[in-house]
């Protein structure tokens, strides 16, 4: 049972565009919800987590929107640039201190 | 500088064979952990650990066995390689604090043919 969703699977937007990555949880009892990006050959690097304190995280042109009540993530990127093509995950932690992840948007941004 | 350090980079074994993946974090992280990366099934965990002498199950423990012998040293094990364990193996780790995300390894490639 997947217990963190991503969707889409991939993500095509041109340069300037607002791309949005959708997630969803079924635990809970998760407590900080880090997106990692994955660039193709090299391993996860964090880029910008939330806690369920908050419903709003941003930094720079990544922010991360939290409706606890329907246990619902989003992540927009907003101004898109080639640079931003990765593979994007959510992930969760529990109480238990186990990361657990989606299973992925790649995104493509085309100039 | 924050660092965990995987070894070997890629690995190449036979139906059956022993392979020993081996995983050294140098940034006093509590947490360590292995994952397993296949296309479509984005990362999933294998075993986890709290501490030196701790052991925890993941999600796809099946196959693989874990020890993690001091705080800086976590290995994955597989005692019967099977083809289906052919993947990109991540180690990470992480601290106690509660905003902590993990910090990954550059990966092992391993091939079981």
């Amino acid at each position: 049972q997947q217990q963190v969703r991503q969707s889409p699977q991939s993500l095509t937007v041109w340069e300037g565009e607002t791309a949005i990555l959708n997630c969803s949880y079924e635990d809970s009892t998760f407590d900080y919800f880090p997106w990692y990006w994955q660039f193709p050959r090299e391993s996860p690097a964090l880029l910008i987590a939330i806690r369920p304190v908050s419903n709003k995280k941003e930094d720079g042109r990544f922010t991360i929107f939290f409706n606890k009540r329907e246990k619902k993530l989003s992540l927009h990127i907003t101004d898109s640039q080639p640079g931003d093509s990765a593979t994007y995950f959510c992930a969760a932690i529990q109480g238990g201190r186990a990361l657990i992840f989606g299973t992925g948007t790649t995104v493509s941004v085309s100039p | 500088e924050a660092a965990v350090t995987q070894s070997p980079r890629n690995k190449v074994t036979v139906t059956g064979g022993n392979v020993t993946l081996s995983c050294r974090q140098t940034n006093s992280h509590n947490y360590m952990y292995w994952y397993r990366q296949d296309t479509g099934h984005g990362l999933r965990l294998i075993h986890y650990s709290y501490g030196a002498g701790n052991l925890q199950i993941g999600d796809v423990p099946d196959g693989y066995k874990a020890t993690r012998t001091t705080q800086e040293d976590f290995f994955l094990l597989l005692e019967l390689a099977s083809p289906s364990q052919t993947s990109l193996y991540f180690c990470a780790s992480s601290g106690r604090e509660d905003n902590q995300a993990p910090l990954f390894g550059e990966g092992t490639r391993l091939s079981v043919l």
